[in-house]
């Protein structure tokens, strides 16, 4: 079937640099993404969405990239603090109600 | 904070016995989702339902089942734990909309069967 996935399990950066977590989508009909932020012993929790008639969409201190071309997903998360530090996931889901599919996560680890 | 709950938050129970998962959300949301997950890894969905009276399977096998008897409770029932029955399950909520939405998590129940 179609799956979500991360290139990166494991992505370690110091405090108050810039991250950048990627994500891959197969299935090009896939009009709705979304990351969300798992930290230790909680659900995941939301952080930004993005719809496929949109490239960019900026949060705050975070931005998603959308490459439709080469079905690529990112996550930039700007002036990366210690609170920063989860599993991080991406998910997809093509037309208005359908399941969301979500990829393997990536750890972010914040250096201080 | 979470407007979705889950209990318990861990439970350790031995083969065989009979176990129910609660969950409640007070968002009035129409649609809740039961994923299970294992550490680190990404979520699978075992059951979903659309509102009071309405289930389905997800698209991980479960031998669980569920039902939705009010709008804002979504139980999840083992008949017969075993270990392979072991992860963490989370449950979930959104509302009903013509447009994708983001899913609401509650902090799920670590379920370890011995």
């Amino acid at each position: 079937g179609e799956s979500v996935g991360l290139h990166l399990p494991t992505l370690s950066v110091q405090e108050g640099d810039n991250s950048i977590i990627n994500c891959a989508y197969s299935n090009s009909a896939s009009d709705y993404f979304i990351w969300y932020k798992q930290e230790s012993g909680k659900g995941p929790q939301f952080i930004i969405d993005i719809r496929s008639n949109m490239d960019k969409r900026q949060g705050q201190r975070v931005t998603v990239l959308l490459n439709k071309t080469v079905k690529h997903l990112s996550l930039q998360i700007a002036a990366t603090q210690p609170g920063d530090s989860a599993v991080y996931f991406c998910a997809e889901s093509y037309n208005a109600g359908n399941m969301l599919t979500f990829g393997g996560g990536t750890r972010l680890m914040v250096k201080p | 904070e979470a407007d979705i709950y889950q209990t318990p938050r861990y439970l350790v129970i031995g083969t065989g016995k009979k176990i129910t998962l609660e969950c409640s959300q007070t968002m009035g949301h129409d649609k809740m989702y039961w994923y299970q997950q294992d550490p680190g890894m990404e979520l699978h969905l075992i059951h979903y339902s659309y509102g009071v009276n309405s289930t389905e399977k997800g698209d991980l096998s479960s031998e669980s089942t569920v039902s939705r008897i009010r709008t804002e409770h979504f139980p999840l029932t083992l008949e017969s734990a075993r270990p392979s029955h072991t992860s963490q399950y989370l449950c979930a909520s959104s509302p009903r909309s013509s447009y994708n939405s983001p899913l609401h998590f509650g902090n799920g129940t670590r379920l370890t069967v011995t």
